[in-house]
């Protein structure tokens, strides 16, 4: 079964400081990683994926994350936040055939950039 | 280019009655999925549709239902309302079904069910 978790159901961080949203999961197979943010009453906004090769994926926004196998993680960073970053942060996994979908989303994670 | 569009944005709805979301894919995607987003149970996955056949389907009772069209554009359905139907639901395109490729999605159409 594939899962993902979020550990943290809020961040709270002040602006001009770095920010990370955590996120494990567990699949079988190779996973392929995502990161969507969402606005209040908007849809998803994909910000990046980690499909195969370098580690370190950069995204939109200066978002980055790091996928690490050995402890099947995907945090999202960003090195300084913006009071504008604050939003829902989702992590999903993709599983082609899946009848949980070809996204399964974490549960969320709500940051909020402190001015 | 234009993304993903879905009408309509805002819908109220009284118990018992049936009601029809659309979504338009962006150009040249060919695949379509509807997921429900909720407070309590968050985003889950509905169905997917590809070249108008449905690919996928969650864990929802048969009142849930969908159709994709030639043009790719899509619909879901839902019969029999109940209060708990009351969610956003939202659509996302891909070009394909590859689990590779990253899903676009709509603003999402919010239900209110009275």
């Amino acid at each position: 079964a594939q899962s993902v978790a979020q550990p943290e159901d809020q961040v709270n961080v002040a602006e001009g400081n770095p920010l990370t949203v955590k996120c494990t999961y567990s699949v079988s197979g190779n996973p392929y990683l995502f990161w969507y943010v969402q606005y209040p009453n908007r849809g998803l906004q994909f910000l990046l994926k980690y499909i195969t090769g370098d580690n370190l994926v950069k995204g939109s926004y200066g978002f980055e994350a790091e996928f690490n196998k050995s402890q099947t993680s995907f945090h999202l960073k960003k090195p300084s936040a913006l009071v504008s970053d604050s939003a829902l942060y989702f992590c999903a996994v993709s599983r082609k055939g899946s009848t949980l979908g070809r996204l399964y989303f974490g549960r969320g994670t709500q940051l909020t950039v402190w001015p | 280019k234009a993304g993903v569009t879905q009408t309509p944005r805002y819908l109220i709805k009284t118990r018992g009655q049936q009601v029809t979301l659309s979504c338009s894919p962006i150009s040249g995607h060919r695949s379509v999925s509807w997921y429900q987003q909720t407070p309590g149970q968050g985003l889950q996955f509905l169905f997917e549709y590809f070249s108008e056949t449905q690919r996928n389907k969650g864990n929802f009772p048969g009142r849930f239902s969908g159709r994709q069209f030639s043009n790719s554009r899509s619909e879901m359905n839902v019969s029999t309302l109940e209060l708990g139907d009351s969610a956003l639901y939202l659509c996302a395109s891909s070009v394909g079904t590859s689990g590779t490729e990253t899903q676009y999605f709509g603003p999402g159409t919010r239900l209110l069910v009275l």
